[in-house]
């Protein structure tokens, strides 16, 4: 089976820009979870979605939401970009009753 | 304020020898941890997971312990390889079999294992 795909692998942006990053799951898993990798807060939990539902959502301001769609490919958008929005984005999926999760190769997003 | 705790930042270990990584959580409803493996630009790799209502996991080379009385767990890796060498994150999820979405990890200890 292949794995979590994630695109694009690296992004370079500008402050008060936005940006779409997209995930694909492992195929048969319908849950796809978002996290945010930074040095000081390490991984923190974005939001999850389950067949097109947010199901979950972290402490993360309202410039960050995400959406599924119904072959359970994911997306996360983050507006008004900010200096401190750059992390490793990574994506992670499961299937919807377990909790182990698969993680995705990540989005490197710097915010200049 | 830290629901799970990975108090040592790194660890060095010889070749051959057991490596023990220890983790610390405060939150009594997480029901399920798990322990991830993350290499410099790549996503965390699940390794192993255990349960609350189990106190001990193996899988080959790795096993987990858990206490829940003292809200810890370790995992062993016996013998620990150069190839172990890596970031290793503990993750904690509550609902019954940790059924939430949500994982909440640990800063994370960086394994050496030198040859």
């Amino acid at each position: 089976k292949a794995g979590v795909t994630q695109t694009p692998r690296y992004l370079i942006k500008t402050r008060g820009q936005q940006v779409t990053l997209s995930c694909s799951p492992i195929s048969g898993h319908r849950s796809v979870s978002w996290y945010q990798q930074t040095p000081g807060q390490g991984l923190q939990f974005l939001f999850e979605y389950f067949s097109e539902t947010q199901r979950n959502k972290g402490n993360f301001p309202g410039r960050f939401s995400g959406r599924q769609f119904s072959n359970s490919r994911s997306e996360m958008n983050v507006s008004t970009l900010e200096l401190g929005d750059s992390a490793l984005y990574l994506c992670a999926s499961r299937t919807g009753g377990l909790a182990e999760q698969y993680f995705g190769p990540g989005t490197r997003l710097t915010v200049t | 304020d830290q629901q799970v705790k990975q108090n040592s930042p790194s660890l060095s270990v010889q070749e051959g020898r057991i490596s023990i990584l220890n983790c610390d959580y405060t939150n009594s409803m997480f029901d399920y941890f798990l322990w991830y493996k993350k290499y410099p630009a790549e996503g965390p790799t699940f390794l192993i997971s255990i349960s609350s209502i189990k106190d001990k996991n193996e899988d080959g080379r790795f096993t987990v312990f858990l206490n829940k009385s003292a809200k810890h767990l370790s995992l062993h890796i016996v013998p620990s390889q150069p190839g172990d060498s890596a970031v290793y994150f503990c993750a904690a999820s509550e609902g019954l079999g940790g059924s939430q979405g949500n994982l909440i990890f640990g800063k994370g200890t960086k394994l050496s294992v030198k040859p």
